[in-house]
């Protein structure tokens, strides 16, 4: 357990479900980011959060909804996925954007998406 | 623009060899590097990193790396292999002007008894 907890750790949706993967730290980051590890690909950065405002959105199709309620919890929305959406999808935090360059990132075990 | 390259999608070694993991970064100022190592069904645990100073890096594991600025490369190295050490390799690099860790693509490592 490496201090960032990802639910659901598998999930299978259709193309036209609403679902939502949580993502939840309590080691007192400010810094949390969504990527997306595809098979072959290098890992995607899609959404930075700095102390809960977005800083940073990658060219994310809109069917991704982030959300960052607080510094501890992140989510990410998911509606009317696409098959090529099938990934994994892991959350990340840091002590904030600048300690985060200092020290890397903690990551959590991720959520493996199947879009059907 | 900032990259990663890791040239060995797969590498298998026998337990007990040494092992080098390549890596090669476009960067034009001075690099943050990092090593990431990734075992099935998990997330991604740091190994290692590099700012400044001493080019040879020790890490975690046993795992140890050189930053050689000539070469644009953070080879990561292990003398003595373990079974336990299967897992897929990520370097990467913080692009300080855009604040993140840009990720290389990988290196899958299988270890045979």
């Amino acid at each position: 357990e490496t201090g960032v907890t990802q639910t659901p750790r598998h999930l299978v949706m259709g193309m036209t479900n609403k679902k939502s993967l949580k993502c939840e730290q309590h080691l007192g980051h400010n810094a949390m980011y969504w990527y997306k590890q595809s098979a072959k690909k290098p890992l995607e950065l899609m959404f930075v959060y700095n102390f809960k405002e977005q800083t940073e959105n990658n060219s994310v199709p809109s069917r991704f909804s982030p959300e960052c309620p607080n510094s501890s919890h992140l989510f990410l929305h998911l509606h009317t996925l696409q098959p090529e959406d099938s990934a994994l999808y892991l959350c990340a935090s840091s002590q904030d954007r600048i300690e985060g360059f200092n020290y890397g990132y903690t990551f959590g075990s991720g959520t493996r998406l199947t879009v059907v | 623009a900032q990259s990663v390259t890791q040239p060995d999608i797969h590498i298998t070694v026998s337990e007990g060899a040494s092992l080098e993991l390549r890596c090669n970064y476009s960067y034009g100022a001075t690099p943050y590097l990092f090593w990431y190592v990734q075992s099935p069904g998990q997330g991604l645990q740091l190994l290692l990193k590099y700012f400044s100073g001493d080019t040879l890096v020790q890490g975690i594991k046993g795992f140890e790396a050189e930053f050689k600025r000539s070469q644009s490369s953070f080879n990561l190295r292990k003398p003595s292999v373990h079974w336990s050490d299967a897992a897929e390799y990520f370097c990467a690099v913080f692009s300080g002007g855009y604040n993140k860790l840009i990720f290389g693509a990988g290196t899958r490592l299988a270890v045979h008894p």
